[in-house]
């Protein structure tokens, strides 16, 4: 079974930290993506990468950013987390074959206060 | 613009009636692929069907089927005899690809919340 796995499960911070959400999988995916989740506004994407050190904007990356030195693993970084920061943030992978469906992770609850 | 439209928020259906999630998107590619996945309020989000552009028939998953319009620019999930553990949110999902290239991003839509009603 694919397995995407997210440091925490639920988190809080305070305003100004700097915070980092881990994500694993093991399967050697190549393409990886942060979401966050709010209601009513769905998935927005974050950011994606398809390769080792290889990353590209999504459509909201404003207060974040993202490292992948491992293939296995993608990290978000909120460089200083503020209250609107306040959301679920979800982890996919998948293959870069085109028609294969991506792994979500179980999703990490941040709270900024 | 919007890549990927839900228009409906909320939806209702009786048990073991079938019910249509409706979603549109917008792409200039000729390359793309839809997927629709379902999230119970346990919030794992579960993969459901899949169908590429260039693919002939529609897609079909069990109760799960895929009415895809492509001039229309329409991929409509189709849920046949509905049952009470179909209650969930519901996203459809477009892959294309990133700038052009070999790459490709995985685009959602806002999601459309089913009741089934007993």
């Amino acid at each position: 079974d694919v397995k995407v796995t997210q440091s925490s499960r639920y988190l809080v911070k305070r305003t100004g930290e700097k915070v980092f959400l881990e994500c694993v999988q093991d399967m050697d995916h190549e393409n990886m993506f942060w979401y966050r989740q709010d209601p009513g506004l769905g998935l927005r994407l974050i950011y994606f990468s398809y390769d080792v050190k290889m990353k590209e904007k999504g459509d909201i990356p404003e207060g974040y950013s993202v490292s992948r030195e491992k293939k296995e693993r993608f990290s978000l970084i909120l460089e200083s987390a503020s209250t609107n920061q306040t959301s679920m943030y979800l982890c996919a992978s998948r293959w870069g074959h085109l028609n294969t469906e991506a792994f979500f992770g179980q999703g990490t609850r941040l709270t900024v206060v | 613009a919007q890549k990927i439209t839900q228009t409906q928020p909320g939806m209702f259906v009786q048990e073991k009636e079938a019910v249509t999630l409706d979603c549109t998107y917008d792409t200039s590619d000729p390359s793309y692929g839809l997927f629709w996945y379902k999230q119970p309020s346990s919030g794992e989000m579960i993969f459901l069907i899949y169908q590429g552009s260039y693919d002939q028939q529609n897609a079909t998953e069990g109760r799960y089927s895929l009415n895809f319009q492509k001039a229309r620019k329409s991929a409509n999930l189709v849920i046949s005899a509905s049952q009470l553990g179909d209650s969930a949110m519901y996203f459809c999902a477009m892959r294309e690809p990133y700038s052009g290239g070999s790459n490709y991003k995985l685009t959602f839509g806002k999601g459309t919340l089913l009741t089934v009603n007993p």
